[in-house]
Order: C-alpha cells, then sequence, then structure tokens
C-alpha cells in the first residue's frame, strides 16, 4: 500500500537524549514536512524539505535537525536543546500528483521522562 | 502573527443539523485553501480545498465556501453524523511560492446524537 509510515508510535525520552522519528513514504512525493502539535496550538511546521539534500527551517526549528538523503525518507532528531519536546509529531508529504494537498502520516508520540 | 485563525476553539452540534467551521486569514497571497479533519493520536486526512478563482466547491456532505474580499472561509457540513466529531483544521499556501500549507489552531466539533 502507497503511504506515509512514521515510527516508532510511542517513544519515551530522558532528559539530555537525542531521539530520531522516522519517516518514510512511498508516493514518489518531492515534498515533505514535519510538524508539531500541541493542545491548542494546532499545527506548527519545524522543518521541510522540497527535494533530496535540500531542507528548510520552519517556523519552530530549534532543538530540532533534519536530513533528506533519500526521496523516501525524512527522518527528524528531536536534540536535547529542545526545551519542550513532548508533543505529537506528524509527518506529511506533497508530490506533483496531489497537487496542493499534502498527506500525513499516523504521528509519533514523544515523552520526556 | 496568526496567518490563519480559527476562532472557535469548540463547536457542539445536534446529530442531523448543520455545522459550520469558519476561517479566517490575514495574507492576501493565499490562493488555496484546504480543510482537514483529525481524530484523536491520528495524523489529519484531507477533506475538501478550494482555490481563490472559485466561492464555493461542494464534495457530498461538505462544501467548502471562500469569500475572498472579507478573507473568509468556512465549511458546512449537513448533515451532521457522530463520525464527523474531530478536530478540523483550515489551512492555507501561495501555489506560486511552492511554500508549505499554513494551519489555523483548529475547531472541534462534537456531534451529539
Amino acid at each position: 500500500d502507497g503511504g506515509i509510515t512514521q515510527s516508532p508510535k510511542y517513544l519515551f525520552r530522558k532528559e539530555g537524549q537525542n531521539v530520531t522519528l522516522s519517516c518514510e513514504q512511498n508516493l514518489n512525493h518531492d515534498a515533505m514536512y514535519w510538524y508539531r502539535q500541541d493542545p491548542g496550538q494546532g499545527l506548527r511546521l519545524i522543518y521541510y524539505s522540497q527535494i533530496v539534500n535540500d531542507f528548510q527551517k520552519g517556523d519552530i526549528a530549534e532543538g530540532y535537525s533534519v536530513s533528506r538523503e533519500k526521496k523516501e525518507s525524512f527522518p527528524l532528531t528531536v536534540t536535547s536543546a529542545q526545551k519542550n519536546p513532548t508533543a505529537f509529531y506528524l509527518c506529511a508529504s506533497r508530490g506533483v500528483a496531489s497537487g496542493n494537498t499534502i498527506y500525513f502520516g499516523e504521528g509519533s508520540w514523544l515523552t520526556v521522562v | 502573527d496568526q496567518q490563519v485563525k480559527q476562532n472557535s476553539p469548540s463547536l457542539s452540534v445536534q446529530e442531523g443539523r448543520i455545522s459550520i467551521l469558519n476561517c479566517d486569514y490575514t495574507n492576501s497571497m493565499f490562493d488555496y485553501f484546504l480543510w482537514y479533519k483529525k481524530y484523536p493520536a491520528e495524523g489529519p486526512t484531507f477533506l475538501i480545498s478550494i482555490s481563490s478563482i472559485k466561492d464555493k466547491n461542494e464534495d457530498g456532505r461538505f462544501t467548502v465556501f471562500l469569500n475572498k474580499s472579507a478573507k473568509h472561509l468556512s465549511l458546512h457540513i449537513v448533515p451532521s453524523q457522530p463520525g464527523d466529531s474531530a478536530v478540523y483544521f483550515c489551512a492555507a499556501r501561495i501555489r506560486s511560492g511552492n511554500t508549505p500549507l499554513v494551519f489555523g489552531k483548529g475547531t472541534r466539533l462534537s456531534v451529539i446524537a
């Protein structure tokens, strides 16, 4: 099945640790995005990538890093510099065939313990 | 500064009646608008969209209206069903700039049986 796969679904991190959230898509989409959802805050853009080996900061990039070495993959690392990492993280992608619509994965819950 | 605003955090509607969710935007460059529906702990799913060259788009029970002069759009759901209970996000984009979607904070719709 075509789609966007995020893993893990649930992740616990100790303070001071870096963690990486995986996002893989087999839709042949060029653009990929990471959003964060907090209660009452909607969806806020962390990073996005329009093509392989290129990415741009979104509105809340501090404390996060990404890479785009392959078209299918856009992992997000939550570093220890991110002061409030507990949130629901959403990966999305968009391609020529999808036009203006972006499609989301199922999300990953990150909790700092 | 929030470019896409959903001023009603929540809305309750009786089953069978009309649900109207509102969205305002400030950036006059936005020329494509989308609505997403989100259940808890899941990724948002695309619902319906509208281009700025139209003022109405209909898909089954869902209709989106766009008033460019007022920078306002609304989503109508008729008739409302209990399964429509979810958070609805309004999003906007500048197509020519190939920019990411900008989301509102969402409105939680509760359809009461």
